[in-house]
C-alpha cells in the first residue's frame, strides 16, 4: 500500500516562528503536493513538485516556500508564521504518468495552530 | 474553480446502496472523473476513477453517462464508517496535474 506520512498530527507555534512541515512517501512517486484545508473553503493547493529540486506555485503560495532535495521528501516552510496560517495541512503524492488517470494519495494531515 | 456540481448533503440507511450524483457538463474528452472521500479529521482517500467506461473496485462502482456529462458513485452496502464528505473531481492529463476539490457531498449513513 502507498504510504504518505507527515511529521506531526498536531503542532502549536507562535506568530513569527519559522515552521517546517515534513512529508515523506515510500512509493517512489515523482509528484508531491501541499494543500491546506479550511472550513468553508475546502482544499486549496499551496505548492507542488514534479521532480527533485523542482517546484510550482499553486493557488495560494504567499507566505509559504517548499523544498524537495530528495524524491521521497517534500517540505513546506512557513517563513514567519501568522495566525491566518492556522489550518489543516495535507500532503499528497502521485505518479507522473503521461497517459492520464494517475491517482494522488494523501497523508493524514497536520493540524497547525499559530498563536 | 471546481468543474463539478454535487448535492451538499445526503442521507442513506445502513446496509442500503448509497448513490452519489455528480454533474460535470463541461468535461473535456481527455478528462477523467475521480472520486475521493474524507472522513472527519483525516486526509482524503482515493476511491475510484474512470474515463468513459463504468468502473468497479472493492470500494465502489462508478457509472458514467454515455455523454459523460454526469456520473454516479455507488457504495453498494453503506456502513456507518462510510459517513464522510465525498468529492467528485474532473482532471485532465498526466499525474502532475493537481486535483481541484469542490465542496463535495456530505454523506450521513444512519443506523
Amino acid at each position: 500500500d502507498v504510504k504518505v506520512t507527515q511529521s506531526s498530527r498536531y503542532l502549536v507555534k507562535r506568530t513569527g516562528e519559522k515552521v517546517f512541515l515534513e512529508c515523506v512517501q515510500d512509493m517512489d512517486h515523482e509528484n508531491m503536493f501541499w494543500y491546506r484545508q479550511d472550513p468553508g473553503l475546502g482544499l486549496r493547493l499551496i505548492y507542488f513538485s514534479y521532480d527533485v529540486k523542482m517546484k510550482e506555485k499553486g493557488d495560494i503560495p504567499e507566505g509559504y516556500s517548499v523544498s524537495r532535495e530528495k524524491k521521497e521528501r517534500f517540505s513546506l516552510i512557513l517563513e514567519s508564521a501568522s495566525t491566518n496560517q492556522t489550518s489543516m495541512y495535507l500532503c499528497a503524492s502521485g505518479l507522473a504518468g503521461v497517459m492520464g488517470g494517475e491517482t494522488q494519495y494523501f497523508g493524514p494531515g497536520t493540524r497547525l495552530l499559530v498563536l | 474553480d471546481a468543474k463539478t456540481t454535487q448535492p451538499t448533503s445526503m442521507d442513506c440507511a445502513e446496509g442500503r446502496a448509497a448513490n452519489l450524483p455528480c454533474n460535470h457538463s463541461t468535461i473535456s474528452g481527455n478528462e477523467y472523473v475521480y472520486w475521493y472521500r474524507q472522513i472527519h479529521s483525516q486526509g482524503p482517500q482515493y476511491i475510484i476513477h474512470g474515463l468513459k467506461n463504468n468502473e468497479t473496485n472493492e470500494m465502489a462502482s462508478l457509472i458514467i453517462t454515455e455523454d459523460r456529462k454526469s456520473s454516479t458513485l455507488i457504495l453498494p452496502h453503506a456502513t456507518l464508517r462510510d459517513t464522510a464528505v465525498y468529492y467528485c473531481i474532473v482532471r485532465v492529463g498526466a499525474g502532475n496535474t493537481p486535483l481541484v476539490f469542490g465542496k463535495g457531498t456530505r454523506l450521513s449513513v444512519i443506523a
